[in-house]
């Protein structure tokens, strides 16, 4: 299937950890983005690649770290995870013209 | 098969000129239908949300409107500007654990 897969779907985890989000697009995208969905469900962008060089760097705590290995693959790492790291992270790719967006269904991430 | 489909996948349009983008979904329950503006290099600016009692709703020069009946949603740019050039990307989300699924995208360039 031609897809952005994200995993894991959900992860549960304590304060302090260390952890990390995978996503992989077969769609031969050369851009893809992290999002952030709020409390009241509207997506904040975080990172943009673009063959994998970063293009979109916004306001988020030096402890999330996106690591593109290469142009089909933006993991997004989170070091000593905090109770408001709590929400749910899209990665998704698309054209570099931002032509056919594609979403991956999301991770939902809790830290207790 | 998307749940959410949007057409056209990119338009041209002269500036000053009108359009409109168009949205289907098949998604269910229902809950609200978000129109996003993705500039490039930039993150999704919210441009209106819709809940299913709503089948207009006016945000300047955009205009969203809403057949819960039919599913289908469109976004109305009115005289249109340079800088409206842009990804419009429609998001719906269901009541099903406030699921959010998201269209491809059209990407839109306006032209003086």
């Amino acid at each position: 299937d031609t897809a952005v897969s994200q995993t894991p779907k959900y992860l549960v985890t304590q304060m302090g950890n260390d952890k990390s989000i995978k996503c992989e697009q077969n769609l031969g995208h050369d851009t893809m983005y992290w999002y952030k969905q709020d409390s009241k469900k509207f997506l904040k962008i975080m990172f943009s690649y673009n063959n994998k060089e970063l293009i979109i760097n916004e306001t988020v705590p030096n402890r999330f770290s996106p690591k593109s290995p290469d142009k089909a693959h933006l993991n997004l790492h989170i070091n000593s995870l905090e109770l408001g790291d709590s929400a749910v992270y899209f990665c998704a790719s698309s054209h570099r013209q931002g032509i056919g967006y594609t979403f991956g269904s999301g991770t939902r991430l809790t830290v207790v | 098969k998307n749940q959410v489909e949007q057409s056209p996948q990119s338009l041209i349009i002269l500036e000053g000129k009108n359009c409109t983008l168009q949205c289907n979904y098949t998604v269910s329950p229902f809950s609200n239908l978000r129109w996003y503006k993705q500039d490039t290099g930039r993150g999704p600016v919210s441009l209106t949300i819709m809940t299913f009692s709503e089948n207009t709703k006016s945000n300047g020069r955009y205009t969203a409107t809403l057949d819960a009946d039919t599913k289908q949603s469109s976004l109305h740019i009115t005289a249109s500007q340079l800088s409206d050039s842009a990804s419009y990307i429609c998001v719906v989300i269901s009541y099903n654990n406030n699921d959010m699924r998201f269209g491809a995208g059209t990407r839109l360039t306006v032209k003086p």
